[in-house]
């Protein structure tokens, strides 16, 4: 089965700039989405098809694809950022959605 | 507004049932992919299983066989039948919305299930 890889954290001071990489076999021939998720809250889609912006999302929020790297960049990084974040494909060899391990995002 | 409510979860003993329901407003079941991801405590974001528009159903290793997804277009919800529930299955229960694309738009707000004797 896909399997998609997040580091388990990312650390950033307020204003930086934040990079949180899926790692998958081939990502970029998938489509991939981003989501982002507060403590006792369901998960938000922040980005979607790569890097595309929900309605309300911040243009802080940005996303790429290529070679076996998904990337989501938040800049000028805000307390109200620090959440888990998520990437999700769907692998239609198995027909299955796949969800990344999770990146916890920690503002310092 | 889209909106998604889940219901019916609870505490099971293991290898017992639970039958989990999302009702679902401004956002009609039938005519999008409806799924159901899981989320075990302090852990990150499982799916589980999918309903097409078209009524095929999909689901992960994990719960094949044992968990069966449906749909009530008459009452615009989606359900999922948990059978030979086991530790493993103690998770928070999400309700999913896809319109196209193969991602998630809409989120319910979860349901709680926790198996356990």
């Amino acid at each position: 089965s896909y399997v998609l890889t997040q580091p388990p954290s990312v650390s950033v001071a307020p204003g930086q700039t934040a990079r949180i990489t899926c790692g998958g076999n081939n990502i970029a021939s998938k489509t991939v989405h981003w989501y982002q998720q507060k403590p006792g809250q369901a998960p938000v889609l922040v980005i979607y098809y790569d890097s595309d912006r929900p309605s309300g999302i911040p243009e802080r929020f940005s996303g790429s694809n290529s070679g076996n790297t998904a990337t989501l960049t938040i800049s000028r990084v805000e307390a109200g950022d620090e959440a888990d974040y998520y990437c999700q494909v769907w692998d239609s060899s198995s027909d299955h959605y796949v969800f990344g391990t999770g990146t916890k995002v920690t503002v310092l | 507004e889209v909106q998604l409510v889940e219901s019916g979860g609870g505490l099971v003993q293991p290898g017992g049932s639970l039958r989990l329901s999302c009702a679902a407003s401004d956002f009609t079941v039938i005519a999008n992919y409806m799924s159901w991801v899981r989320q075990a405590p302090g852990k990150g974001l499982e799916w589980v299983s999918i309903i097409s528009s078209g009524g095929r159903t999909y689901y992960a290793d994990s719960v094949k066989g044992r968990f069966t997804i449906s749909s009530d277009n008459s009452r615009n919800t989606l359900y999922l039948q948990m059978n030979s529930l086991r530790a493993e299955d103690t998770a928070v229960y999400y309700c999913a919305g896809d319109s196209g694309s193969s991602k998630f738009d809409y989120w319910g707000q979860g349901t709680l299930v926790t198996v356990s004797s």
